[in-house]
């Protein structure tokens, strides 16, 4: 039983333009939402987060947008470039219980 | 240490062995935390440790696994008559407890495979 959905395995996109990154959850306790990124060969490293009581947070070119009633958050990546390309991982927590990962999704910007 | 200190970096044993290993957290995090990766799966979390706490074993996923942190400090993560099944990256992780932004530094992970 995935509480954690990463619907997307893979993602392509062209340098300068938006990727968008998806994650469904199921559990409507998470009250923190993290995102990670990883490359290959070294451990995922935090990149941005959004509490339960906002809807969007904001750092540089990246931003991630909460939806709590569908149960719904992306990571918009813009301008895209190059050593963007990793895996990016979608984990929420609620209260002090661990982080809950999705599987990921690989993104590939392409020059 | 500046990071999560993980060691060794690769382990190659023979299925039925048992095998070590150890995280070394970044000082002052009071949390750490225990993950795998498997091949094509997302993090499965294993267990935490939190200050003088019990430690969360909900994550184990048998009575081959099992973990003590020493000190408040280092970890050791040991898993006993190893199978195939247990072949993966091993991940620790630390983190200061009261700051639920900051997320989790992890460490560059051990890869286990079992021959």
């Amino acid at each position: 039983d995935q509480q954690v959905k990463q619907n997307s395995p893979s993602l392509s996109v062209q340098e300068g333009r938006i990727s968008i990154l998806n994650c469904d959850y199921t559990n409507s306790m998470f009250d923190y939402f993290l995102w990670y990124k990883k490359y290959p060969a070294e451990g995922p490293t935090f990149l941005i987060s959004i509490s339960s009581i906002k809807d969007k947070n904001e750092d540089g070119r990246f931003t991630v947008f909460l939806n709590k009633s569908a149960k719904h958050l992306s990571l918009h990546i813009v301008p895209s470039q190059p050593g963007d390309s990793a895996v990016y991982f979608c984990a929420p927590h609620s209260g002090n219980t661990p982080l809950v990962f999705g599987k990921g999704t690989r993104l590939s910007v392409i020059a | 240490g500046a990071g999560v200190s993980q060691s060794p970096s690769n382990k190659v044993t023979e299925k039925g062995k048992d095998v070590e290993l150890r995280c070394d957290p970044i000082s002052g995090h009071t949390a750490l935390y225990w993950y795998r990766q498997s091949l094509g799966q997302g993090l499965e979390f294993l267990i935490y440790f939190q200050g003088n706490s019990a430690p969360d074993k909900s994550g184990l996923p048998s009575d081959r696994f099992s973990a003590e942190r020493t000190g408040g400090s280092v970890s050791t993560l040991t898993i006993q008559r190893t199978q195939q099944e247990d072949s993966a990256v091993y991940l620790c992780a630390s983190s200061p407890w009261d700051r639920r932004d900051y997320g989790y530094t992890f460490g560059s992970g051990t890869r286990l495979t079992v021959v």
